[in-house]
């Protein structure tokens, strides 16, 4: 069964800073990651999708990385802002079916 | 392109009453949509996977009489909590796909209280 863990569960940091959200999971038959934005009470926001082929994703100020054999994901912000203040999700699809497995999240905080 | 939408975006009712929340992809043919269920400060848990015209999957654990799930059109999934419960006061939304696309879109949400 996929088991998907993100660390750290909360990050705080001052605005400006480059920070990096980590995410596991267990097996490693994955059709593809994808990381997610959820703002305070409402729906997910796509951010990045990363093919099991592939092994980043880059945009804009985003970059998401994926090491498959060892079941890693990391996704990196850049000069970080208020405005990306939120949970962010990781999930992973398997090869078989098109369940996606989510992490419990990271919560973001940028201090201005 | 590949908008979902759900309505309502909140809804109160009284414990024992049932409730049905929409989900509909308004520019694409969804052939699967997924069901989830989001308690406060934890993930998204998949409750059920309905293909259209089939009737819908549901993961261990989630009663399926309870939360019934009808996917009649490709545009159009629709959960109904019944005889709904103070704990199933969660947020709940729903995602969908469709053949050739590599992933799910996920709609706004909609919040359920139970009183």
């Amino acid at each position: 069964k996929q088991e998907v863990t993100q660390i750290p569960a909360a990050l705080s940091v001052p605005e400006g800073e480059n920070l990096v959200l980590n995410c596991s999971f267990t097996d490693s038959a994955i059709y593809n990651l994808q990381w997610f934005r959820q703002d305070p009470g409402k729906g997910l926001t796509s951010l990045l999708l990363i093919q099991s082929s592939q092994r980043e994703q880059t945009s804009g100020r985003l970059n998401a990385s994926l090491d498959k054999s060892s079941g890693r994901s990391t996704l990196y912000i850049a000069a970080s802002q208020p405005g990306d203040s939120a949970t962010y999700l990781c999930a992973v699809r398997g090869v078989y079916g098109n369940k996606l497995v989510f992490g419990a999240g990271t919560i973001l905080r940028v201090k201005s | 392109g590949a908008v979902v939408s759900q309505h309502p975006s909140w809804v109160i009712c009284k414990s024992g009453t049932s409730v049905k929340i929409e989900c509909r992809s308004l520019d694409f043919q969804a052939t699967t949509m997924f069901w989830y269920r989001q308690f406060p400060k934890q993930s998204l848990m998949l409750m059920a996977t309905s293909n259209e015209g089939s009737k819908a999957t549901y993961e261990q654990g989630v009663e399926k009489d309870k939360f019934l799930i009808n996917h009649a059109s490709l545009t159009l999934s629709t959960l109904t909590v019944t005889s709904a419960h103070p704990e199933d006061s969660s947020f709940y939304i729903c995602s969908a796909s469709a053949l050739g696309l590599y992933e799910q879109y996920f709609g706004p949400g909609t919040r359920l209280t139970v009183t």
